[in-house]
């Protein structure tokens, strides 16, 4: 059963706090997504891995920084976190499918409220 | 600019209705076009992706529509179930590869009622 799986689901932080959120997948896909959802707005990239220690900026990758040495795990870390960073966090994975189109496995999310 | 517009914003129907949603965008170019399912507190999961100039699919009770040339696509659900509540989320992406960009829409909230 393929499995994007995300730790913790749900996390409370003060404001100047370091942030770790994790994320693991088991379909040994090459690339890795951290989307950060807000009310009324679409899913933002923050950043894309394309493989381990092969990492890019997505859309806002400010206050931002990402660890993937392990194909299998993909971290977003936030150094000294913001209120405005209080958001609900997806990672997701992708493999190519019909007309070799990229289809994203998406984790439940962590919602991340920063005090 | 919001680049990925969806109607309507919410919408609720009775146990057994159909209902279409709506999606227009104006990302260039568009490769694909999919649909994802996202229930409450959790996340997305892929129900069909449209790819060609003038596209159809269909997945059980889900079928979808895609017109390049007026960049608009639908998904109709149909005898809807009260399982089907949810967010819908209509992504647009301009590659087909992971070296391009998905352009999300924020989301048609769907409530199905008894």
């Amino acid at each position: 059963d393929m499995k994007v799986t995300q730790m913790p689901r749900y996390l409370i932080k003060r404001m100047g706090e370091n942030v770790l959120l994790e994320c693991g997948q088991d379909m040994s896909h090459e690339t890795m997504y951290w989307y950060r959802q807000d009310p009324g707005l679409g899913l933002q990239l923050i950043y894309i891995s394309y493989d381990v220690d092969s990492n890019s900026e997505g859309d806002i990758p400010k206050g931002y920084r990402v660890s993937r040495k392990k194909r299998e795990h993909f971290s977003l870390i936030l150094d000294s976190a913001k209120t405005n960073q209080t958001s609900v966090y997806f990672c997701a994975s992708s493999v190519r499918d019909r007309g070799s189109q990229n289809t994203l496995y998406f984790g439940a999310g962590t919602r991340l409220s920063v005090l | 600019k919001t680049q990925v517009e969806q109607s309507p914003q919410s919408l609720v129907v009775r146990q057994g209705e159909n209902c279409v949603l709506q999606c227009n965008y104006s990302v260039t170019p568009d490769n694909h076009l999919r649909w994802f399912k996202q229930d409450t507190g959790k996340g997305l999961v892929s129900l069909t992706v449209l790819v060609d100039q003038k596209d159809k699919t269909s997945n059980g009770r889900y079928s979808a529509t895609l017109d390049k040339d007026a960049k608009h696509s639908t998904l109709h659900i149909t005898a809807t179930l009260l399982d089907d509540t949810a967010t819908y989320i209509c992504v647009v992406g301009d590659r087909g590869s992971a070296l391009g960009r998905l352009h999300f829409g924020a989301g048609t909230q769907l409530i199905v009622i008894p």
